[in-house]
């Protein structure tokens, strides 16, 4: 199985703050890196596909990079409804496995 | 408006089965791979299910941890999928969620439903 890894697993930022995850994969994985938005009691909500592809209507503030093993994603300028956990997930082959997430609060 | 709602889910004894079941609509369904994810309290996303369209064969496919334990299906004259869990675990408590995938040069899942939680206890 491909191990996925995400640092930091928190952040403490505040509003207006540049902000960067980084999310590896144990293999070299393409450009298959998906990056979900999670608030708390809500299901997932997908940010960026094929690591670097904004999913329709999200905000540009967000960016995705990377391909291979390393992949980041950007918030540039961070907005209150921001605060959330972030997870990476490959798409490359079964079992599709996610990083452990990061969370991003209120500094 | 693309909406998939999960619903079936309970508090189940361990060793029972529950169904699961995705009910799905504005989208042409029959055309769409799903797929199963779950979450434990207070953990992160695991994927648990995935289900080919029928032009794709409609094969499946399992994680290890419920291989042999789960079966997924789905019904396109309905527009559900269904999440068969037999033998059931207390590790298997967790709020469940279907979501659509979307390959070709996507290989995403960009719609998902609000969830469903299953408790596995006692």
């Amino acid at each position: 199985d491909i191990q996925m890894t995400q640092s930091p697993s928190s952040v403490s930022a505040s509003i207006g703050d540049r902000i960067t995850i980084t999310c590896r994969a144990s293999q070299g994985i393409s450009n298959w890196l998906v990056w979900y938005q999670q608030k708390p009691g809500r299901a997932p909500k997908l940010l960026i596909y094929a690591a670097s592809t904004l999913m329709g209507g999200v905000p540009s503030r967000f960016g995705g990079s990377g391909s291979g093993t390393d992949f980041t994603l950007t918030i540039s300028s961070l907005q209150p409804e921001d605060f959330a956990t972030y997870y990476c997930q490959q798409t490359l082959t079964f079992p599709f496995t996610f990083g452990p997430g990061t969370n991003v609060d209120i500094k | 408006e693309v909406q998939l709602v999960e619903s079936g889910g309970g508090l189940v004894q361990p060793g029972r089965s529950l169904r699961l079941s995705c009910t799905t609509s504005g989208f042409t369904f029959g055309d769409r791979a799903l797929s199963w994810f779950r979450q434990a309290p207070g953990k992160g996303l695991e994927w648990v299910s995935f289900i080919r369209s029928r032009a794709s064969g409609g094969t499946t496919e399992y994680a290890a941890s419920v291989k042999g334990r789960f079966t997924i299906s789905r019904d396109d004259s309905n527009s559900i999928a269904y999440l068969e869990m037999n033998s059931l675990k207390t590790e298997d408590s967790a709020v469940y969620y279907c979501a659509r995938w979307i390959g070709g040069s996507y290989r995403t899942l960009d719609y998902w439903g609000q969830g469903t939680l299953v408790t596995v206890s006692s």
